[in-house]
């Protein structure tokens, strides 16, 4: 019963090549985020957003936007893709912002190289 | 700043060992932690929240404001808890992730 599904599980792209990665999730929240996962650096935020057409910057949004046209669909751009964008790529979501079962589902992460 | 800070990268423990991974948080306010697990191959997922109080897989967690430290503990290692343990923090809806720290039982 996958709840949130990241389109590609690896991608391998060219510098300054344009790149999207998709993320849908079917439980109908309301927030959706984007993190990349780099050893010993943890998970940073790249961008977030609470509803549809809405986005806000994370930690690390430079060289990214993102798009939210429907509440179920949440998609990372890389504009033109470079070496330092290598990197695996999880998306996640969570409902509302209610105290005692606030957390989020992720996927399973897109793992992207940049060539 | 809010920050989440995980000192140790690698932790490696022989099975039925104690294990205790460590988490220190910066936070104005009343911090709201989780921990979470990815398993080999498997996507992340939550294992606890500090204001469930619960136990999961016989891991705990206890909250101390004095020392902002919300460290993650087991009496006796398993093979099967061999993962990357991520802390987190929330900051309104978002969460703050520390660096991970990979967590190896040896049999």
């Amino acid at each position: 019963d996958v709840k949130v599904t990241q389109s590609s599980r690896y991608l391998v792209k060219r510098t300054g090549e344009k790149v999207f990665l998709e993320c849908v999730q079917d439980m109908d929240h309301e927030n959706m985020f984007w993190y990349r996962q780099d050893p010993g650096l943890g998970l940073r935020l790249i961008y977030f957003s609470y509803d549809v057409k809405m986005k806000e910057k994370g930690d690390i949004p430079e060289g990214y936007s993102v798009s939210r046209e429907k509440k179920e669909r949440f998609s990372l751009i890389l504009e033109s893709a470079s070496t330092n964008q290598t990197s695996m790529y999880l998306c996640a979501s969570s409902s509302g912002t209610g105290l005692g079962n606030y957390g989020y589902t992720f996927g399973s992460g897109t793992r992207l190289t940049v060539v | 700043a809010q920050r989440v800070t995980q000192p140790e990268k690698l932790l490696s423990v022989f099975k039925g060992a104690p294990v205790e991974l460590k988490c220190n948080y910066s936070y104005s306010g009343s911090p709201e932690l989780f921990w979470y697990v990815q398993y080999s191959r498997q996507r992340l997922q939550l294992l606890l929240r500090h204001i469930s109080r619960e136990s999961i897989k016989g891991f705990t967690a206890d909250l101390n404001k004095g020392e902002t430290s919300f460290h993650l503990k087991k009496p006796f290692a398993q093979e099967e808890d061999s993962a990357m343990y991520y802390c987190a923090l929330r900051q309104g809806g978002k969460l703050i992730f520390g660096q991970g720290t990979e967590l190896s039982v040896k049999p």
